[in-house]
C-alpha cells in the first residue's frame, strides 16, 4: 500500500527564512506526488505534482519539490517565508485504485514569526 | 468558472439524527471524490464516483455512511444515525477523470452534540 509520512506536525520559521517541509513516501511503484495547502476554512489548493520527468518541481507562490527516489523522499521548500504561507501543508500520493484517489499525509502546520 | 460547492458550510446536529452534505462539482468533470478530515485520522478517502459507474465506495467506514451522484453532476453524502465520532470536516473534489488534479471545495464542517 502507498502511504506517506510527515515528519513534524507543526513547523515554525521567521520571516525570510527557509521553508522545510519534509515528506517521506512508501510505495512499490513509481509514485504521483503532491503538495496541497490548506488556508484556515477553505478547501485544499495544490501546490504541485510530481508525475514523471523532472525530479525538481517547481508550484505556485514559491515553493518547489525534488523527488528523490533512492530517499523516497518529496521535500517542499521555499528560499524566504511570507507571513502569509502560515497554512497547512499536505503531502500526498495519489495510488491506482479508487480512480486514483489521494493518500494523504497528517498535515505540517506551518506557523510564520515577525 | 465557478469551483467545487459544497453546502452546508457548517452543519450542527445530535447524536443519532440524520444529515446531508451537498457537493456540485465543476461542470464537465466526471469525477468525484469524498473525504474526511478529522483531528485523529487525518484526511480519509470514502468513496469515488465516475461518470454513472457505480462508485468505489471502499473507503465508507460503516454503512450508516452512504452517497449518491444523480445525473453524473451533484453528489450527496449522507450519515444515518450520527454519532460524535462522524465529526469531522468533509471534502469533495472532482477532476475530470482518473489521475488527474483533484479540485477541492472548501468542506462541509460537521458537529454532532
Amino acid at each position: 500500500a502507498q502511504s506517506v509520512t510527515q515528519l513534524g506536525s507543526h513547523v515554525s520559521v521567521s520571516e525570510g527564512a527557509l521553508v522545510l517541509l519534509r515528506c517521506n513516501y512508501s510505495s512499490s511503484v513509481p509514485p504521483y506526488l503532491f503538495w496541497y495547502v490548506q488556508y484556515p476554512n477553505q478547501g485544499l489548493q495544490l501546490l504541485l505534482k510530481y508525475t514523471t520527468g523532472a525530479t525538481l518541481v517547481k508550484g505556485i507562490n514559491g515553493f518547489e519539490a525534488e523527488f528523490k527516489k533512492s530517499e523516497t523522499s518529496f521535500h517542499l521548500t521555499k528560499p524566504s517565508a511570507h507571513m502569509s504561507d502560515a497554512a497547512e501543508y499536505f503531502c500526498a500520493v495519489q495510488y491506482g485504485g479508487s480512480g486514483y484517489a489521494l493518500n494523504f499525509g497528517k498535515g505540517t502546520s506551518l506557523l510564520v514569526t515577525p | 468558472g465557478a469551483g467545487v460547492s459544497q453546502s452546508p458550510s457548517n452543519k450542527v446536529t445530535e447524536k443519532g439524527k440524520d444529515v446531508e452534505l451537498r457537493c456540485d462539482p465543476i461542470s464537465g468533470h466526471t469525477a468525484l471524490y469524498w473525504y474526511r478530515q478529522s483531528l485523529g485520522q487525518g484526511l480519509e478517502f470514502l468513496i469515488y464516483f465516475q461518470g454513472n459507474s457505480a462508485p468505489d465506495k471502499s473507503g465508507l467506514p460503516s454503512d450508516r455512511f452512504s452517497a449518491e451522484r444523480t445525473g453524473g453532476s451533484v453528489s450527496t453524502l449522507t450519515i444515518q444515525r450520527t454519532q460524535q465520532e462522524d465529526s469531522a470536516v468533509y471534502l469533495c473534489a472532482s477532476n475530470t477523470g482518473p489521475g488527474n488534479i483533484q479540485y477541492f471545495g472548501a468542506g462541509t464542517r460537521l458537529s454532532v452534540l
